[in-house]
């Protein structure tokens, strides 16, 4: 089934570690996109790409980083993990970065940092 | 600042009623609205959408109407059943780089 893949499903971390999640599409989709979404708050972005080799700083950007060096895949990387970092975390991509179109989104990632 | 804002956390509906949810904004420059739905441990899934051109959008049960001199768009839900009980996020955007969510409203259908 063509879609979003996320790694990992869950993980606690350690604050001042490193974590990178993962996350592949197989759609062909040029953009790809994170969000956290936090109680209260909704969805926040954090990064995007329009297309491969090209990334971009959303609404939450601090303390995250990405990386897009092919089309399907799009790893956010958390140098030093702090506990208002907890959050569950959602890959999307759509068919262009552009105006209209939906966002097509993984499962999630739920990341605790203690 | 939250720029799409859905100030009813919570609905809850009998089986076969219409469901109304509602979002507001507060950025002009929004052109496309959409919304999505999402089950517990799941991501969240396009609904159903509308430009700033068009005032009515409708897809089987769902329709959405938006209201740009208001900034306010609502999401109606009818006949309502049990399977639409899930957390509807609002969206708005310029562009997909900057869409922004609202905090979500929490359906439930009661049978």
């Amino acid at each position: 089934i063509a879609g979003i893949t996320q790694a990992p499903t869950s993980q606690i971390l350690a604050a001042g570690r490193r974590m990178t999640l993962r996350c592949t599409q197989d759609m062909r989709h040029n953009a790809m996109y994170w969000y956290r979404q936090d109680l209260g708050l909704g969805l926040r972005l954090i990064h995007y790409s329009n297309t491969a080799g090209t990334t971009g700083k959303g609404e939450v950007p601090d303390g995250y980083s990405v990386s897009r060096a092919n089309t399907d895949d799009f790893p956010l990387t958390l140098a030093s993990a702090v506990p208002s970092q907890t959050s569950v975390y959602f890959c999307a991509s759509s068919e262009t970065g552009g105006a209209g179109g939906e966002l097509f989104f993984g499962e999630g990632s739920r990341l605790t940092v203690l | 600042d939250q720029q799409v804002k859905q100030n009813s956390p919570s609905l809850s509906v009998q089986e076969g009623r219409i469901s109304i949810l509602n979002c507001d904004y507060t950025n002009s420059m929004f052109d496309y609205f959409l919304w999505y739905k999402k089950y517990p441990a799941e991501g969240p899934t396009f609904l159903i959408s509308i430009s700033s051109i068009k005032d009515k959008n409708e897809d089987g049960r769902f329709t959405v109407f938006l209201n740009k001199s208001a900034k306010h768009l609502s999401l109606h839900i009818v006949p309502s059943q049990p399977g639409d009980s899930a957390v509807y996020f609002c969206a708005a955007s310029v562009d997909n780089n900057d869409m922004r969510f609202g905090a979500g409203t929490r359906l439930t259908v009661k049978p």
